[in-house]
């Protein structure tokens, strides 16, 4: 398999549940990012990793955990979230940091309920 | 503040019929600025990176240009397949990170 690849693709989750989004890229790429795409509203970066360390946390509340074991592999750990997180996760990588054109994957809709 | 603004917001074409997308940007010292495709459901497509005033990047029906305060992306004779939401973003060379524009949904109707 090539490219980015986001799981689940849905994910619908009670305001107490515990889940995580997973993210795996096979390009040899060594920074990955978290992207919050909601409706009518820019992309919003909330994480980045060059070389498996975080290097940005944008502000976000910390019912979003991130974690990033190797250089292939990202997750976003969610915890107690609130409706107005629900939105299109997306999870990006790029060869170099901050160089892009990123490669996307197709991202995580979460619905939060 | 750097900030992306694209116009129109929404945009329906017929088959064929040539149009623009507009991105205007504010930043300090412009590094690049990137054009991407998505496709519902989907995530962003990169097509291309610009980086300095006057250049220009084709790719089959689509052709970005640049200047110091905008970039627009010309589609030309548009095909159904076309359809899509267009982002456009810069990156700063005080900060790196992308700063994204709220899209342009293009829709070409057979």
């Amino acid at each position: 398999e090539t490219g980015v690849t986001q799981t689940p693709r849905h994910l619908v989750m009670g305001m107490t549940n515990k889940k995580s989004l997973k993210c795996e890229q096979h390009l040899g790429h060594n920074a990955m990012y978290w992207y919050k795409q909601s409706a009518k509203k820019p992309l919003e970066l909330m994480f980045v990793y060059s070389l498996e360390e975080r290097v940005e946390n944008n502000s976000v509340p910390s019912r979003f955990s991130p974690e990033c074991p190797n250089s292939s592999h990202l997750f976003l750990h969610l915890h107690t979230l609130q409706p107005e997180d629900s939105a299109l996760y997306l999870c990006a990588s790029s060869q170099v940091l901050d160089r892009a054109g990123y490669t996307f994957g197709s991202g995580t809709r979460l619905t939060v309920v | 503040e750097d900030q992306v603004t694209q116009s129109p917001e929404a945009l329906r074409l017929q088959e064929g019929e040539s149009s623009s997308l507009n991105c205007s940007y504010t930043v300090s010292g412009l590094r690049g600025l990137f054009w991407y495709r998505q496709d519902p459901g989907k995530g962003p497509e990169f097509l291309f990176t610009l980086y300095s005033a006057g250049e220009e990047k084709e790719k089959e029906r689509l052709k970005a240009t640049l200047t110091k305060k905008e970039s627009f992306l010309h589609i030309t004779a548009p095909k159904p397949e076309d359809s899509a939401t267009y982002l456009c973003a810069v990156q700063a060379y005080n900060t790196d990170k992308l700063i994204f524009g709220t899209g342009t949904r293009l829709q070409v109707f057979p």
